[in-house]
């Protein structure tokens, strides 16, 4: 089982310019989630699915789109990127309330 | 709105040299509280969940509690393979997950 993985692990973009990043996991598991994180901020969730084809909001989900049309894939889309979104993303997946966390995606926007 | 604090920041100990570390919460009615563990570099690790009041739970040197209002991460005669920062995190009956800042703990040999 390769668990959570995230593509790509790196990233610099333009500001405007628009990317997706991946995950995927490989355990069924319903639930899955967005998050960024930030120095001193800790982990913050942009987006999560509850199911394929279910997307929801979490607590920043503003300048982020987010599509899961296979249970096992989660994409986060940037439309137009901006320094501010420069961070670290990780995606997770849970069952039974314990979150399986992928490696990361460090993405820098200039 | 759901809040999590986390205290200290950062928390320096000698190798078994016992200690707390503090996760204070407000949600919306709570499905779970969560604590991470992640090592730099790396994303975060699954430890503990628990779900109501009184309840406490253990691995190894760890020992996780609940109150209504704060959760307690004990670290019992820690090594420094134990050096860390732990992350709590609560979920509402929204299913949102809300993360505290962290507590960067650094164990000296």
């Amino acid at each position: 089982n390769a668990g959570v993985t995230q593509t790509p692990k790196f990233r610099v973009l333009k500001t405007g310019q628009s990317m997706t990043l991946l995950c995927a996991q490989d355990m069924n598991h319903e639930y899955m989630y967005w998050y960024r994180q930030d120095p001193g901020m800790g982990l913050r969730l942009i987006h999560y699915s509850v199911g394929e084809g279910t997307t929801a909001k979490g607590e920043v989900p503003d300048g982020y789109n987010v599509s899961r049309l296979k249970k096992q894939n989660f994409l986060l889309g940037l439309e137009s990127a901006a320094p501010s979104q420069t961070s670290v993303y990780f995606c997770a997946s849970s069952y039974n309330h314990e979150q399986f966390f992928g490696p990361g995606t460090r993405l820098t926007v200039l | 709105e759901d809040q999590v604090t986390q205290s200290p920041e950062a928390l320096r100990l000698q190798e078994g040299e016992s200690s707390s570390l503090n996760c204070s919460y407000t949600v919306s009615g709570l499905r779970g509280l969560f604590w991470y563990r992640q090592d730099p570099g790396k994303g975060p690790e699954f430890l503990f969940t628990l779900y109501s009041a009184g309840e406490e739970k253990e691995k190894e040197r760890l020992k996780a509690t609940l109150t209504k209002k704060e959760s307690f991460l004990h670290i019992t005669a820690p090594k420094p393979e134990d050096s860390a920062t732990y992350l709590c995190a609560v979920q509402g009956l929204n299913n949102d997950m809300r993360f505290g800042a962290g507590t960067r703990l650094t164990v000296k040999p």
